[in-house]
């Protein structure tokens, strides 16, 4: 089992619909929790950062926690092709991020 | 959110040579990172650079082949050592803002892309 898992995508919406992305980890202890967005050919960058049960909330974007089902998710409402990039979940311990293998986004116009 | 440059951003080596990269922040950070992101995967961690210490490794990366150096808290190298095609990657620097920041998000450097020949 990875530690941190991503629904297997790609993902594909049209524009103006919402995006739901999905993580699982198995790490109990884990402390942080990010979604970063990385187009191609670029480096990653944050999207959002959460670190206690419940939503949070940053513009289009929602990002989701529970840490007793160890599950974390990314809304994008309003899709923008612009939003069409891989999405990467990181789980972040003592300081150490582990990412999961993404989630490949297209939004169609 | 921290200013990381990272240099060089791509470069096409011989097999058998060995190429080191430059992460340079800029202000002090408690943790630096590289990582190694394969074609078509997501990111690997190789180590954490320690500022005055040996870097900690990750299982399956080892110094003699990665060696790392930090000597202030702005500043890191990483060295690919004896390349060979499979280390053809991307190699991302990533830090933590500040002392207290170990659970805060992590910044990237814009990567080093290399291609082993």
């Amino acid at each position: 089992q990875k530690e941190v898992e991503q629904n297997s995508g790609p993902l594909s919406v049209p524009e103006g619909a919402i995006a739901s992305l999905n993580c699982t980890y198995s790490d109990r202890v884990s402390q942080s929790f990010f979604w970063y967005r990385q187009y191609s050919g670029k480096s990653p960058e944050l999207i959002m950062s959460i670190y206690s049960n419940g939503d949070k909330e940053d513009g289009r974007f929602t990002a989701q926690l529970n840490k007793a089902s160890q599950y974390v998710s990314l809304l994008i409402r309003d899709s923008q092709p612009s939003d069409s990039a891989t999405y990467l979940c990181a789980v972040n311990r003592a300081g150490k991020s582990t990412f999961g293998d993404g989630t490949t986004l297209t939004v169609k116009p | 959110s921290a200013v990381i440059s990272q240099k060089p951003s791509r470069d096409i080596c011989q097999r058998g040579t060995s190429l080191t990269i430059q992460c340079q922040v800029d202000s002090q950070v408690t943790m630096m990172f590289w990582y190694r992101q394969q074609p078509g995967q997501s990111l690997t961690l190789i180590a954490t650079a320690n500022q005055g210490s040996e870097a900690t490794y990750e299982s399956g990366f080892v110094i003699d082949k990665f060696p790392i150096s930090r000597p202030n808290l702005t500043f890191s190298t990483l060295t690919v050592s004896n390349m060979s095609p499979e280390d053809s990657s991307i190699y991302l620097c990533s830090v933590r803002g500040g002392r207290e920041a170990m659970n805060t998000e992590a910044f990237f450097g814009q990567g080093t892309r290399l291609t082993v020949v």
